[in-house]
């Protein structure tokens, strides 16, 4: 079965540090992967994909294959990043992890 | 384009009652799928549905769990009995062609089962 495994479900980071959210999936193949967000009473929606390799909101996620890995990054975290983050992988259908709630701390 | 359109915003209901949950996807959107958000669980795929076939149902928990496609407009997710543990939100996605371009998803419905 197609696995994405996101370990932290709560993390908090101060205002103005580095943010690391992780994500590992089960390996197959070339997986195509995605990250979600859900702000605060808000719809998900996405946020990045890494065929594209852009830089949404100051956020990149580089695929790694060797650790199977598609950790998500912000060099400095701000306030209105507070939010729901999940990992998503592609296969037929979109698999998500069990998300990761994000506090930015003022 | 409105979105995803899934109503209502919010149900509460008595534990045994029918609830039919709504959705509207976006047009020529081809895919249409029901997730289920729980704080434990997260995000779980109940059903897609592909041009108004049911495709994969694996993630129906339960007979008491149905859902219907009957155009490429509307599709309704319904619960018959319901139970407490059926309390969650559930959002309703569409895609154009099956998740390359990524998911639209709706405001979901919040239902709380008492």
């Amino acid at each position: 079965a197609q696995r994405v495994t996101q370990p932290e479900k709560l993390l908090s980071v101060f205002k103005g540090a580095p943010v690391e959210l992780k994500c590992n999936y089960s390996y197959s193949g070339s997986p195509e992967l995605f990250w979600y967000v859900q702000y605060s009473r808000q719809r998900l929606q996405l946020l990045l994909r890494h065929i594209s390799r852009e830089s949404i909101k100051g956020f990149t996620a580089d695929l790694n294959k060797g650790e199977t890995s598609f950790h998500l990054k912000k060099p400095f975290a701000q306030e209105e990043d507070s939010a729901m983050y999940y990992c998503a992988r592609l296969n037929e259908k979109l698999t998500f992890g069990t998300g990761t709630r994000l506090t930015i701390i003022p | 384009d409105a979105g995803v359109i899934q109503s209502p915003r919010h149900e509460v209901t008595e534990m045994g009652q029918e609830v039919t949950l709504r959705c509207k996807p976006i047009s020529g959107h081809d895919y249409l799928f029901w997730y289920r958000q729980t704080m434990m669980r997260g995000l779980e795929l109940l059903i897609y549905f592909n041009n108004n076939v049911p495709i994969d149902d694996s993630g129906m928990p339960e007979d008491r769990f149905s859902a219907k496609m009957p155009n490429a407009s509307f599709s309704t997710l319904k619960i018959q009995p319901s139970e407490p543990r059926d309390s969650a939100v559930y959002f309703c996605a569409s895609s154009p062609d099956g998740g390359g371009e990524g998911y639209t998803f709706g405001s979901g419905t919040r239902l709380t089962v008492v």
